[in-house]
This record gives structure tokens, sequence and C-alpha cells, in this order.
């Protein structure tokens, strides 16, 4: 069974760009859920889709979003990149969101000239 | 502000002995609850979850909670060198805001001697 994939695997921007983050969940799964991940702050609740629907949102700002497709699939998207913005992206799946585990991807690396 | 806290490490234990790993949360209605290891480099794997009070145990692994301490907990039995990675503390509320999100702690970085 596939597990979840995330591309790309590495990002170089510059800042005042944007970028596109995408995840595949695993099958079956429907709730896809992103964070960001820096050696200062560990790893923070970005925000949870579920059948296309944003659940829950973490503390940041409005530079930060994402979507979910009618097949599970996510993006997320940053805007207007700082350099503060680099980090770990990860996203992680579920069946429901509910008490199941998560279950991680590899990650995008994205790096802010 | 819901809060899980780890000591940061590093943890070092020689091996073949017991490593443990300790994690402490502010949401006392907090009913499920993850530890995740992390290679360095890698994404973080999921190693076991623990949604009673008591211990559970799954190979070398046991993992203990305590909801009237809020403290949750993962014992490594004969720890090898392969198990030196950051250890995370993930908990999920069971209900109302945020009930669709994890927590994490910063996670505790252990490493085994040979």
């Amino acid at each position: 069974k596939a597990g979840v994939t995330q591309t790309p695997r590495y990002l170089i921007k510059t800042r005042g760009q944007q970028v596109t983050l995408s995840c595949s969940p695993i099958s079956g799964h429907r709730s896809v859920s992103w964070y960001q991940q820096t050696p200062g702050q560990g790893l923070q609740f970005l925000f949870e889709y579920f059948s296309e629907t944003q659940r829950n949102k973490g503390n940041f700002p409005g530079r930060f979003s994402g979507r979910q497709f009618s097949n599970s699939r996510s993006e997320m998207n940053v805007s207007t990149l700082e350099l503060g913005d680099s980090a770990l992206y990860l996203c992680a799946s579920s069946w429901t969101g509910g008490d199941q585990p998560q279950h991680f991807g590899d990650g995008t690396r994205l790096s802010i000239l | 502000q819901k809060e899980v806290e780890q000591n940061s490490g590093p943890l070092s234990v020689p091996e073949g002995a017991i490593a443990s790993l300790n994690c402490t949360y502010s949401d006392r209605g907090s009913q499920s609850f993850f530890w995740y290891r992390q290679y360095s480099g890698k994404s973080p794997e999921l190693i076991m979850s623990i949604y009673s009070n008591g211990d559970k145990e799954d190979g070398r692994f046991t993992a203990q909670l305590n909801k009237a301490s809020q403290y949750v907990s993962l014992l490594i039995r004969d720890s090898q060198p392969s198990d030196s990675a950051t250890y995370l503390c993930a908990v999920k509320p069971g209900s109302g805001a945020g009930s669709y999100q994890l927590t994490f702690g910063k996670g505790t970085k252990l490493s085994v001697i040979p």
C-alpha cells in the first residue's frame, strides 16, 4: 500500500514569491493535515482538511492557505514568501481525522533565499 | 494554549539498556496519544498509539499513560544504536476546538551508545 506522497521534495524560492506544495494521502484516507517543522519551533499544525472542508486551522498568517480536492489530494500555498518560511513542510493523512494515528509523508523542504 | 512538554535531551543510554522518554500535556480533555520516531533528515514515523490508562506493549516498546497526572511515557527495552533518533510525543484532544489537530512536543533526542 503506497504511503503519503508529497511533491516536490525540495524547493528553492526567493522572498516575495509564492509556492504550492502537493500531498496525496494513503488510499482511503480522507483527512489530510499539514505541519511546518523548524529547528526552533518543532512541529506546528497548519490546517486539516476532510471532504474538501477545512476543519481546523493553526496560528499562521493568511499567507498560508490550503485546499483539498474530491479525491482527497491536498495542496497548500504560501504567498509572499519570507525568509522565516524556510522549513520542512509535512503532510499527514488518516482515515477520518478522529482518534486514528496520522501517517506522514517524506515532506517538502522549502528554502527561501 | 494547549502544550506538550518533553525534555529535549540528549538522552544517552548504553546499548542493551532501557530508555525512558517522558511527556506531559496541559489539556486534561486529551484522549489520544501518539509516539513518533524521527531520524535526522527524515519524516516522523508512528511507533505507538495509546488511548487508555495503563501500559501498552509492542515488541521492545511500551507506552504508559496516566491521564490523572497528564503524563505519557515511552520505554524502549534492549536499546539498539538504530534506536538513536528524536522521539516526538503527540496529543489530540477529545472534542471541541482543535479536535482534529495533533499537538506535538519538541521531541527528545535519544542516543544509544554501542
